[in-house]
């Protein structure tokens, strides 16, 4: 059974910094892209951030470039969002979810972290 | 201020057929295929339509999408009060490289 398991999330004063993980199991983890999609309380979706499969290559959102680093451990099945300079408008439930094959939507999502931003 | 357009709400009764529009352009829609998520209440979402009219396995087929040059649409027959959910559209977009989601559309059954 595929699953994906956020934590790390919490409350933090904003310009700080706070590190999500994500721990994929039951599949190839190496072979998928992954991604991060935040969705701020009562709003909608927003993607946040991709990595291709072996972390070659990353695509942010303008809202986060420079801030927010996307990174993986294929040994560990582990996705990780490292986000630094946190402002309020960063407060979010952060889900990562799992591209499937082919650009084929994103398939599994986790349940989500509460980031909070505020002093 | 999404780039995908969507109707903030749509509403049915029971049996009923509903669409969903969502709204973009060249370097979005028209350039890739679109998907569909499904939000319950509370919980994360769930890949609805894939590729433009694709549907995961588990999905049933009262699900349908399609698209036309720069606009897709979710149809859903036969609507039952478990559909009532909020809908979003989502597409790769050239320009601003990167994913993006429409702004949610909130079905009600009435």
């Amino acid at each position: 059974e595929v699953q994906l398991v956020e934590s790390g999330g919490g409350l933090v004063q904003p310009g700080g910094s706070l590190r999500l993980s994500c721990a994929a199991s039951g599949f190839a983890f190496s072979s998928y892209w992954m991604h991060w999609v935040r969705q701020a309380p009562g709003k909608g979706l927003v993607w946040v951030s991709r990595i291709n499969n072996d972390g070659s290559t990353t695509r942010y959102a303008d809202s986060v470039r420079g801030r927010f680093t996307v990174s993986r451990d294929n040994a560990k099945s582990t996705l990780y969002l490292q986000m630094n300079s946190l402002r309020a408008g960063d407060t979010a439930v952060y889900y990562c979810a799992r591209e499937g094959v082919g650009g084929g939507g994103f398939d599994y999502w986790g349940q989500g972290t509460l980031v909070t931003v505020s002093s | 201020q999404s780039v995908l357009t969507q109707p903030p709400s749509a509403s049915g009764t029971p049996g009923q057929r509903v669409t969903i529009s969502c709204s973009g352009s060249s370097s979005n829609i028209g350039s890739h295929g679109v998907n569909w998520y499904q939000q319950l209440p509370g919980t994360a979402p769930k890949l609805l339509v894939y590729r433009n009219n694709q549907r995961p396995s588990g999905v049933p087929d009262r699900f349908s999408g399609s698209k036309s040059d720069t606009s897709a649409s979710l149809a859903i027959s036969g609507l039952q009060s478990e559909d009532e959910a909020d809908y979003y559209c989502a597409v790769w977009d050239d320009s601003l490289n990167g994913c993006v989601f429409g702004g949610g559309t909130k079905l009600t059954v009435l």
